[in-house]
């Protein structure tokens, strides 16, 4: 079974400051991992994605995540915050060897930019 | 390209009514699948299909159910409405539902049973 684990509800950070937010996973095999932000009634957009290959991932709006394999993580960056990077950020693995196309999520981080 | 469209976007029933929501995928792709959203439970894998058949089906009751016709666009139904059921319904869209391929979400159909 895959899993994964966002251990922050809630990260505050002041604009112009860099932010984290941290995401482990479990998979049987090897992992594709996705981060997605949600802005209030509104459906999940895409950041980016580890697929293979170079350890830092970067997307859009200038986040990038980085996959560190013995640590099981794929924590979500920014070098500088914006008020309007506020939002619920949500973690997401689908293990390789699974068939289809089912994401698992973690629970969410609501991310609080303040001016 | 359109997004992925789902409709309507907002609904009310009552308990033991059925519902059946609607999704239309990006043009040009033929996964479509859906999740529900609530703030217990957060985000949970409904199901997937492509070419018109379910593929992957995640641990909900028989209530739930779905399908996808030739054009790709899915249809959700829950029958027997509960009050559990109120939720953020999301459908996700990608070309073949392949490998590492993006999911790309619309804005989902957000259900009040009362």
């Amino acid at each position: 079974a895959q899993s994964v684990a966002q251990p922050e509800d809630q990260v505050n950070v002041a604009e112009g400051n860099p932010l984290t937010v941290k995401c482990t996973y479990s998979v049987s095999g090897n992992p594709y991992l996705f981060w997605y932000v949600q802005y209030p009634n509104r459906g999940l957009q895409f950041l980016l994605k580890y697929i293979t290959g170079d350890n830092l991932v970067k997307g859009s709006y200038g986040f990038e995540a980085e996959f560190n394999k013995s640590q099981t993580s794929f924590h979500l960056k920014k070098p500088s915050a914006l008020v309007s990077d506020s939002a619920l950020y949500f973690c997401a693995v689908r293990d390789r060897g699974n068939a289809g196309n089912m994401l698992t999520f973690g629970g969410g981080t609501r991310l609080m930019v303040k001016p | 390209k359109a997004g992925v469209t789902q409709t309507p976007r907002y609904l009310i029933k009552t308990r033991g009514q059925q519902v059946t929501l609607s999704c239309s995928p990006i043009s040009g792709h033929r996964s479509v699948s859906w999740y529900q959203q609530t703030p217990g439970q957060g985000l949970q894998f409904l199901f997937e299909y492509f070419s018109e058949t379910q593929r992957n089906k995640g641990n909900f009751p028989g209530r739930f159910s779905g399908r996808q016709f030739s054009n790709s666009r899915s249809e959700m139904n829950v029958s027997t409405l509960e009050l559990g059921d109120s939720a953020l319904y999301l459908c996700a869209s990608s070309y073949l539902g392949q490998r590492g391929e993006t999911q790309y979400f619309g804005p989902g159909t957000r259900l009040l049973v009362l």
